[in-house]
């Protein structure tokens, strides 16, 4: 069946170092992919998101990268920020959108 | 421009008991959804609504439902309780043809 899942559950990076956070699905019929960000006690914040037709898309001080051959998703946060520190989810839209488990992002001082 | 909105941030029911959570979406939001969020099972789909109509629904029980107002305010209603719909529960909303979602901060329900 389609999922959405996440390469690690938790990443820890120092502050200033870039960041990334990996992602496979299954659906191949997924043809629109968002990042959210979800900090402690708030609800999801949408970060950037990539249509099927594109590889790459750059936001501020992020870019998701998309991967159709292999089914992988990725989002980079340049010069991580203490304020980065939060759970991203990934999620892609087939009808609904379908979420995957989240990685726990932590920037070390 | 205010975001999405729900009400109550916090409830405690009992087992068997039902409850009804609100959210209001964002001026001019047509398209309203609810998310389910546990631990063990993330972020889990439930329905959409676009003017009125439920265009989507999740992998839910019947004791789950929901509904849209002519105003785009939607509510959604959990029969009778069981612990494990013990969940931060949150709503979205969009324009509609737009796929960006908008997030309120949720309500945290807790099925003693």
């Amino acid at each position: 069946g389609e999922s959405v899942g996440l390469h690690l559950p938790t990443l820890s990076v120092q502050e200033g170092d870039n960041s990334i956070i990996n992602c496979a699905y299954s659906n191949s019929a997924s043809d629109y992919f968002i990042w959210y960000k979800q900090e402690s006690g708030k609800g999801p914040q949408f970060i950037i998101d990539i249509r099927s037709n594109m590889d790459k898309r750059q936001g501020q001080r992020v870019t998701v990268l998309l991967n159709k051959t292999v089914k992988h998703l990725s989002l980079q946060i340049a010069a991580t920020q203490p304020g980065d520190s939060a759970v991203y989810f990934c999620a892609e839209k087939v009808g609904q959108l379908t979420f995957g488990s989240g990685t726990q992002l932590t920037v070390l001082p | 421009k205010a975001g999405v909105t729900q009400t109550p941030r916090y409830l405690i029911k009992t087992r068997g008991q039902q409850v009804t959570l609100s959210c209001s979406p964002i001026s001019g939001h047509r398209s309203v959804s609810w998310y389910q969020q546990t631990p063990g099972q993330g972020l889990q789909f439930l329905f959409e609504y676009f003017s009125e109509t439920q265009r989507n629904k999740g992998n839910f029980p019947g004791r789950f439902s929901g509904r849209q107002f002519s105003n785009s305010r939607s509510e959604m209603n959990v029969s009778t309780l069981e612990l494990g719909d013990s969940a931060l529960y949150l709503c979205a909303s969009n324009y509609g043809p737009s796929y960006e979602q908008y997030f309120g901060p949720g309500t945290r329900l807790t099925v003693t």
